[in-house]
C-alpha cells in the first residue's frame, strides 16, 4: 500500500513569490494535517483538514492557507514568500481526526 | 513556551543495550503521546504511541512508559541495534487534533 505522497520534493523560490505543495494521503484517510520543520526544531504544526473542512489551525500567518479536496488530497499555498519560509513541509494522513499521524517524505522549500 | 520538551539533544549507546529517551511536557490535557523516529532527509516514521489513561504500552524492543503525575514519558528500546540511530521525536496529541513535538533526541547506537 502506498503511503503519504507529496510532491515536489524540492522547491526553490524567491522573496515575495507563491507557492503550492500537494499531499495525498493513505487510502482510506480522511483527515490531512501539515507541518513545517526547520532546521534543528521539531514539526510545528500548520492545519488540519478532516472530512474537507479545517479542523485546526496553528499560529500562522494569513499567507498559509490550504484545502482539501473531495479525493482527499490537499495542498498547501503559502503567499508572499520569506527567507524564513525556508523549511521541510510534511505532510501527515490519519483515519481519524485524533489518532495516530502517518507523514510523508515532505517538500524542502528553499526561499533566496 | 514549548509544551513538549525533550531536554536531551543527543544520546550515545552501545549496540545491544537499552536506550532511555525522555520526554516533558506541561500541559495536563493531553489525551495521547506519540514517538516517532526520523532519518535525514525523510518523514518522521511513526514508532508507538500511549493514550493518557494508561502507563505503559509495548510493541516489540519498544515500550513506553507514561507518568502523569511527573508529566514525563520515556521511551525504552532493548536491545538497541545500530539501524535504530536516528533522531526521535516525542509528540503530544492536541485539542486540535494536531501534534505537537518536542525539539528531538538523536540517537546513536555504536556497533
Amino acid at each position: 500500500d502506498a503511503g503519504v505522497t507529496q510532491s515536489p520534493t524540492h522547491l526553490i523560490k524567491t522573496r515575495g513569490q507563491q507557492v503550492t505543495l500537494r499531499c495525498s494521503p493513505i487510502s482510506g484517510h480522511k483527515s490531512v494535517s501539515w507541518y513545517q520543520q526547520v532546521l534543528g526544531q521539531g514539526p510545528q504544526f500548520i492545519f488540519q483538514y478532516y472530512e474537507k473542512e479545517e479542523r485546526g489551525r496553528g499560529n500562522f500567518p494569513d499567507r498559509f492557507s490550504a484545502r482539501q479536496f473531495p479525493n482527499y488530497s490537499s495542498e498547501l499555498n503559502v503567499n508572499a514568500l520569506l527567507l524564513g519560509d525556508s523549511a521541510l513541509y510534511l505532510c501527515a494522513s490519519t483515519d481519524r481526526a485524533y489518532n495516530e499521524q502517518f507523514f510523508g517524505p515532505g517538500t524542502r522549500l528553499t526561499v533566496l | 513556551d514549548q509544551q513538549v520538551k525533550q531536554n536531551s539533544p543527543s544520546l550515545s549507546v552501545q549496540e545491544g543495550r537499552i536506550s532511555i529517551l525522555n520526554c516533558d511536557y506541561t500541559n495536563s490535557m493531553f489525551d495521547y503521546f506519540l514517538w516517532y523516529k526520523k532519518y535525514p532527509a525523510e518523514g518522521p516514521t511513526f514508532l508507538i504511541s500511549i493514550s493518557s489513561i494508561k502507563d505503559k504500552n509495548e510493541d516489540g524492543r519498544f515500550t513506553v512508559f507514561l507518568n502523569k503525575s511527573a508529566k514525563h514519558l520515556s521511551l525504552h528500546i532493548v536491545p538497541s541495534q545500530p539501524g535504530d540511530s536516528a533522531v526521535y521525536f516525542c509528540a503530544a496529541g492536541g485539542s486540535q487534533g494536531n501534534l505537537i513535538f518536542g525539539k528531538g533526541t538523536k540517537l546513536s547506537v555504536k556497533p
